[in-house]
């Protein structure tokens, strides 16, 4: 199986402009998951979808950021316009939840400074 | 305010000791738990999990004790390899899953041959 797929792996950019990342969950998940990662903050979410439909965007910054999932294989974090303290590393997760537990996995994250 | 918390950033042990990785959370209505380890440049990976229905959960070197009433879980790993130093993130969640999970800040292990 191959995992869960982030793009870029490394994204080097200027204040002002405007930054897209993405994910393609693994096949079958219902569930994906966007975390921030800091060394202030540690891992955070952002938002989640559940089969598609935004459950949770109380994580996300500020309106700044949007978050789409067209389909159950894609998904994209947007950041309109770039900001310095936007520098982090961020990671997309996917699970399949059947009840009752259900494990979360993590793509290898975009490391994204902004100059 | 931090739901789930590792007060130990850091974390040195021998190779063949055990090591003890511990986390304690406030939120009473976490159910399940879960033990994360990141190597650098590498998204987190799944390591172990418990029920809040058990105490004790073992896989191999790595044991998950939790215990409910002071809200502690810690993860035991013995013996310890030079190849587990990594940073290891507790997680929580409630309802079992489908639910984000809540992650302390991690403790970063070295295992020192």
């Amino acid at each position: 199986d191959a995992g869960v797929i982030q793009s870029p792996r490394h994204e080097v950019t200027e204040m002002g402009q405007e930054v897209t990342l993405r994910c393609k969950p693994i096949s079958g998940h219902n569930s994906l998951f966007w975390y921030r990662q800091t060394m202030m903050r540690g891992l955070e979410l952002l938002i989640y979808f559940n089969n598609n439909v935004p459950i949770d965007d109380s994580g996300m910054p500020e309106d700044r950021f949007s978050a789409k999932m067209p389909n159950a294989s894609f998904s994209t974090l947007k950041i309109q316009p770039s900001e310095p303290r936007d520098s982090a590393v961020y990671f997309c997760a996917s699970s399949l939840f059947t009840g009752p537990q259900e494990t979360q996995y993590f793509g290898p994250g975009t490391r994204l400074l902004v100059l | 305010d931090q739901q789930v918390k590792q007060n130990s950033p850091s974390l040195s042990v021998q190779e063949g000791r055990i090591s003890i990785l511990n986390c304690d959370y406030t939120n009473s209505m976490f159910d399940y738990f879960l033990w994360y380890k990141k190597y650098p440049a590498e998204g987190p990976t799944f390591l172990i999990s418990i029920s809040s229905i058990k105490d004790k959960n073992e896989d191999g070197r790595f044991t998950v004790f939790l215990n409910k009433s002071a809200k502690h879980l810690s993860l035991h790993i013995v013996p310890s390899q030079p190849g587990d130093s990594a940073v290891y993130f507790c997680a929580a969640s409630v309802n079992s899953g489908n639910t984000p999970l809540v992650f302390g800040k991690g403790t970063r292990l070295s295992v020192i041959a």
